[in-house]
């Protein structure tokens, strides 16, 4: 079966570091990957994407890499701050008429 | 609206109910999502409605799941004789139509408890 997963469910850093994020496919290659934050009693927002042509894309304090060889996508945050925590869930796509498929999502603590 | 809207917000039913949960999607957008979030857990997928082609309904957990989409746009969830393994935070998404990487937009969802 097609699966997307995301490792750890949870990961304590110290402000300052930079966290870093996994997220890796099976069986299939997606077309592209999104990254989205949740905060408690909230649905998910938007952060970025990456398609499979691409090696990196960059959003402020925000990196995202996919490995296609690896089937894995790396989600960075540098100079991470306690706003930072919340959750973060990876998802695919494989096609334009598909389903957006997501991740169980790592719950990232930020400590100061 | 400016967002995707749901309603309600909370619902509490007694086992064996059956309850409605309603999505608004944003204006224009054409593909409609819905996913389950159980305690701590990720996004289950449910069901997945793109413009006027035939739903996809691969998610649905049991034939007590259906959803609508009425005109393209208002999306109902039903879920009959409701259990307490439906209790869960039900999220709505929208996305704009035809283009296969543009994000989703989530409401804030509907936390259904079944007692």
């Amino acid at each position: 079966s097609q699966k997307i997963e995301q490792n750890s469910e949870a990961l304590n850093i110290q402000e300052g570091k930079t966290a870093t994020l996994t997220c890796n496919y099976t069986n299939y290659s997606p077309a592209y990957l999104q990254w989205y934050r949740q905060d408690p009693g909230r649905g998910p927002v938007f952060l970025l994407l990456i398609r499979e042509n691409e090696k990196e894309k960059r959003k402020e304090r925000l990196k995202v890499t996919f490995d296609t060889t690896l089937k894995q996508s790396l989600f960075h945050i540098t100079a991470s701050q306690p706003a930072d925590s919340a959750t973060y869930l990876c998802a695919r796509r494989n096609s334009g008429n598909t389903p957006l498929v997501f991740g169980k999502g790592t719950r990232l603590s930020v400590i100061a | 609206g400016a967002g995707v809207s749901q309603s309600p917000s909370n619902k509490v039913t007694e086992k064996g109910k059956d309850v409605e949960l309603r999505c608004d999607p944003i204006s224009g957008h054409t593909a409609l999502y819905w996913y389950r979030q159980s305690l701590g857990q990720g996004l289950e997928f449910l069901i997945y409605f793109q413009g006027n082609s035939a739903p996809d309904k691969s998610g649905l957990p049991s034939d007590r799941f259906s959803a609508e989409r009425t005109g393209g746009s208002v999306s109902t969830l039903t879920i009959q004789r409701t259990q307490q393994e439906d209790s869960a935070v039900y999220l709505c998404a929208s996305s704009l139509p035809g283009q296969r990487n543009t994000e989703a937009f989530f409401g804030q969802g509907t936390r259904l408890t079944v007692v």
